[in-house]
């Protein structure tokens, strides 16, 4: 069965930094390529980074880049995500979500499995 | 940027079609897919590559995608379909649309 589970959120105030983490199981995290997706309180879903499955390959959203670096340890199954000068509008639930497609290169046609989610409040 | 816009909301009664649209451009080039999601629960897949089901969704959920618009169909709409659905594609990054409230009348 697959399992994402988040972890790593919680109160941090602007300007601050928090790393989530997403531990994997039930599948061979390394052939899949992975994703950040947030929702704001009561907002849409929102596309924050992915990241392909071995070769390093990473994309951000604007409203992130240079802020935010996505990172994997396939050893570990798991999925990073460091996010530094954090803002009032990065509060949301984060999720992590895997690639539907087998292969590990970010194709971006669909996740197939998602985290809980993990809140993150940005507020002094 | 590459957007996808969708309706705010759609009202369908039991029994019925529910027609979901999402437009973006030459969105028909791109593939697209659709996720569900209930209150208080994180986002289930239901299309995706355009047409294509994950496995346990149910054959009442299809989609297409042509020209400038995908569109998710739900066939025999039934209470628990009632949800907010985002359609989602790819245009060197990815893409969500605004969602929209399924209300099931």
């Amino acid at each position: 069965e697959v399992q994402l589970l988040e972890s790593g959120g919680g109160l941090v105030q602007p300007g601050g930094s928090l790393r989530l983490s997403c531990a994997a199981s039930g599948f061979t995290f390394s052939s899949y390529a992975m994703a950040w997706v947030r929702q704001a309180p009561g907002k849409g879903l929102e596309w924050v980074s992915a990241i392909s499955g071995s070769d390093g390959n990473t994309y951000y959203a604007d409203s992130v880049k240079g802020r935010f670096t996505i990172s994997r340890d396939n050893s570990k199954n798991t999925l990073y995500l460091q996010m530094n000068s954090l803002r009032a509008e990065d509060t949301a639930v984060y999720y992590c979500a895997k690639d539907v497609i087998l292969g590990g290169t970010v194709r971006g046609v669909g996740f197939d499995y998602w985290g809980q989610g993990t809140l993150v409040t940005v507020s002094s | 940027s590459f957007e996808l816009t969708q309706p705010p909301s759609v009202s369908v009664s039991p029994g019925q079609t529910a027609s979901i649209t999402c437009s973006g451009d030459k969105l028909g080039y791109k593939y697209a897919c659709w996720y569900q999601q209930k209150p208080g629960q994180s986002p289930v897949l239901v299309i995706y590559q355009d047409s294509k089901r994950p496995s346990g969704i149910p054959e009442r959920f299809s989609g297409s995608n042509s020209g400038n618009t995908a569109t998710l169909t739900i066939s025999g709409t039934q209470a628990m379909d009632e949800a907010d659905y985002y359609c989602q594609a790819w245009d060197s990054n990815v893409v969500f649309g605004g969602g929209t409230k399924l209300t099931v009348l």
